[in-house]
């Protein structure tokens, strides 16, 4: 099955400062890669997500690049804030009867000091 | 528009005892799956469901099951609990089938003591 490493595990930043996490997966057949930010006490919200037949995408402050040759893809969060802080994860999806089943990576801690 | 909403958020429960969860998806939406996310294993599919039907299922044990009903809302049951499955359970909706956003719920964190 999918494989997904993502690294730092943990990750302290002052304000201002940029960010970025890593993740490498293992399945080819992977082709819809979402990234997701958890706070304290709630669910997974989904940030930026990117697919396969694209390099690159940006949103304001996040970017997300994906080398397929390579299986990884990292995200990029510019001119952090303390309500960056969060728990970060990257998942790799492949198909699967009708549906895109994510694995997820073990989550980053993301520390934005003020 | 209402979110993805999960009853109860909190619950005690004894080895050996049943045990069953609510998720009431985003109006529209009729996917629906259920994660498992544990300090140890992280976030971790249990399984999918699409108009009431089981599409996706991950590498849990029959202890875990499910079900959709008619109108989106989906159940899921865990039977003769063990401590190890303590962890937050956590709902997820989404419009399609496609690779399309999924919009988590809060989670029900179970604890078995």
């Amino acid at each position: 099955g999918e494989n997904v490493e993502q690294h730092p595990s943990t990750l302290s930043v002052q304000e201002g400062d940029s960010a970025v996490i890593k993740c490498t997966y293992s399945d080819s057949a992977s082709n819809y890669f979402p990234w997701y930010k958890q706070e304290l006490g709630k669910g997974p919200q989904l940030i930026i997500d990117i697919r396969s037949n694209v390099g690159e995408k940006k949103d304001q402050r996040i970017a997300v690049t994906l080398n397929k040759t390579a299986k990884h893809f990292s995200l990029h969060i510019t001119e952090t804030q303390p309500e960056d802080s969060a728990v970060y994860f990257c998942a790799a999806s492949r198909l699967s009867g009708g549906s895109y089943i994510p694995t997820f990576g073990r989550g980053t801690s993301l520390i934005v000091h003020p | 528009k209402a979110g993805v909403t999960q009853t109860p958020r909190y619950l005690i429960k004894t080895r050996g005892q049943q045990v069953t969860l609510s998720c009431s998806p985003i109006s529209g939406h009729r996917s629906v799956s259920w994660y498992q996310q544990t300090p140890g294993q992280g976030l971790q599919f249990l399984f999918e469901y699409f108009s009431e039907t089981q599409r996706n299922k991950g590498n849990f044990p029959g202890r875990f099951s499910g079900r959709q009903f008619s109108n989106s809302r989906s159940e899921m049951n865990v039977s003769t609990l063990e401590l190890g499955d303590s962890a937050l359970y956590l709902c997820a909706s989404s419009l399609s089938q496609g690779p399309s956003e999924q919009y988590f719920g809060p989670g029900t964190r179970l604890t078995v003591t």
